[in-house]
C-alpha cells in the first residue's frame, strides 16, 4: 500500500525557535497533502491543505505565518513551526491521497516546546 | 456543512466478544467514501474498513465489518472475536470526493479487557 513518511518523529526545541517538519510520499505522488494538529484525546484538527506548486490553504483560525507550508515536489510537503512557543506544543500528522488506497498517514510528529 | 459524530467517547469489551461503535454523518453530497480508522497508543493512523457511498453492500475485512444505513447516514463498526491488540482509539471520517474534504468524528477510545 501506500506509505507516508514523516520525520522527525519527536522534536524538543527552545522557545522562539522554529522546526521543520517532514512528510513524503514514498511510493506515489501526491499533489494535495493535509496537515493536522492533534491534542490528547482529541480528533484530528484539519490545518491546511498542501497543494503542490501553490499556496497551501489554510482553515480558520490557523496563524499562515506561524505555521509554513511548502510543497515543493509531488512528494515532499514540509510544515515549519516558526518561533515556537509552549502553546505550540501538539502532535502534528501529515496525509496524503492516493488515487488507489485513499488517505495515508504519516506516523506523526510530537513536538515539545520547552 | 458536513459532520461526522460519535456518540461514545469511550467502549469496553471483553475479549472474544463483539463489540459495535456507532457513527452518524450528515452531507447533502451524493458523492463520497466513509472510513473508519484506529489510532493505538503509537498514534499512528490505520485504516480499517472503507466504504463507497454508492456501493450497498457493507464492507467487511475480516474481523471488521461496517453497517451502512445510507438513508439513516449512519455507519457503525463492529468487531468480531476482539483481541487484546484491537484496544486503540477509533475514529470515522468522511470524504466529500469533489474538493478532497475529509472530516473526523471525535473518536471512541475502546478498551479491551482480558
Amino acid at each position: 500500500g501506500a506509505v507516508v513518511s514523516q520525520h522527525p518523529s519527536r522534536v524538543i526545541c527552545k522557545s522562539g525557535t522554529s522546526v521543520k517538519i517532514e512528510c513524503r510520499s514514498l511510493d506515489f505522488q501526491a499533489t494535495t497533502m493535509f496537515w493536522y494538529r492533534q491534542f490528547p484525546k482529541q480528533s484530528l484538527m484539519l490545518m491546511a491543505t498542501s497543494n503542490e506548486g501553490s499556496k497551501a490553504t489554510y482553515e480558520q483560525g490557523v496563524e499562515k505565518d506561524k505555521f509554513l507550508i511548502n510543497h515543493a515536489s509531488l512528494t515532499l510537503s514540509t510544515l515549519t513551526v516558526t518561533s515556537a512557543h509552549p502553546e505550540d506544543s501538539s502532535f502534528y500528522i501529515c496525509s496524503a491521497r492516493d488515487r488507489f488506497y485513499g488517505y495515508t498517514f504519516g506516523s506523526g510528529t510530537r513536538l515539545t516546546v520547552v | 456543512a458536513q459532520t461526522v459524530t460519535q456518540s461514545q467517547p469511550e467502549m469496553s469489551v471483553q475479549e472474544a466478544e463483539t463489540v459495535t461503535l456507532s457513527c452518524t454523518y450528515d452531507t447533502s453530497e451524493s458523492d463520497y467514501y466513509l472510513f473508519w480508522y484506529k489510532q493505538p497508543p503509537s498514534r499512528q493512523m490505520i485504516l480499517v474498513i472503507r466504504q463507497e457511498a454508492y456501493k450497498q453492500q457493507n464492507a467487511t475485512e475480516n474481523r471488521f465489518s461496517v453497517n451502512f444505513q445510507k438513508a439513516a447516514k449512519s455507519f457503525s463498526l463492529k468487531i468480531s472475536d476482539s483481541q487484546l491488540g484491537d484496544a486503540a482509539m477509533y475514529f470515522c471520517a468522511l470524504e466529500i470526493r469533489a474538493g478532497n474534504q475529509f472530516y473526523f468524528g471525535t473518536g471512541t477510545s475502546l478498551t479491551v479487557i482480558p
